[in-house]
């Protein structure tokens, strides 16, 4: 059972444009959402995050939105550049149940082209 | 700083060897995680250490074994491993604040190779 899921494998954007990656979930108890973004043979790094308690949040040229009614996140990056070319996960955790389990998505490959 | 560091790099390995990957964190994180990846995959949890002690294992074959000798210093040694288990092998780390783990750093990851 896929909780978090990226349906789209790939996606491709001018440079300048908005690029906008998509997440769905299936858990309502998860209530801490983040975005991470992944060079090849590298670890993830993390981008940014929105509780569930919010509907946005932003951070430099990345804003995440979270509809919960919706169980879908959104990760937009205004304006793209080349260098955020990656793979980028969504991840999703209950913070209540002191696990610390972080729920991937498969992933977003984003190419920015010049 | 948020900085997870990871050794080695690389490594390649036989079915019959034992080796082991290190991760260091220097963030005071009381948390510290392992997960493996592999390609074209999400990474997938497989030990949560808090506070030093083993709060998860998610099912992990036992050739796999973690060890947490202090608070900033996370092992797994390996042992009689298979090719399947060739991967990125990614360590992570996160402050605890109030018993809950907050926002999780990854390091870079060892690639294994098992011939």
């Amino acid at each position: 059972d896929q909780q978090v899921k990226q349906n789209s494998p790939s996606l491709s954007v001018q440079e300048g444009r908005i690029s906008i990656l998509n997440c769905d979930y299936t858990n309502s108890m998860f209530d801490y959402f983040l975005w991470y973004k992944k060079y090849p043979a590298e670890g993830p790094t993390f981008l940014i995050s929105i509780s569930s308690i919010k509907d946005k949040n932003e951070d430099g040229r990345f804003t995440v939105f979270l509809n919960k009614s919706a169980k879908h996140l959104s990760l937009h990056i205004v304006p793209s550049q080349p260098g955020d070319s990656a793979v980028y996960f969504c991840a999703a955790i209950r913070v209540t149940s002191n696990t610390g389990k972080l729920i991937f998505g498969q992933g977003t490959t984003l190419q920015v082209k010049p | 700083d948020t900085e997870v560091t990871q050794t080695p790099k690389h490594l390649v390995m036989g079915m019959t060897n034992k080796k082991s990957l290190k991760c260091e964190q220097h963030m005071g994180h009381r948390a510290m995680y392992w997960y493996k990846q592999k390609a074209k995959k999400p990474p997938e949890l497989m030990f949560v250490y808090s506070y030093e002690k083993l709060s998860i294992n998610e099912s992990v074959p036992s050739r796999f074994s973690p060890e947490c000798p202090n608070s900033s210093l996370l092992n797994l040694h390996l042992h009689a491993l298979q090719p399947e288990d060739s991967a990125l092998y990614l360590c992570a780390s996160s402050q605890v604040v109030a018993g809950v783990s907050d926002t999780q750093y990854f390091g870079p990851g060892t690639r294994l190779t098992v011939l």
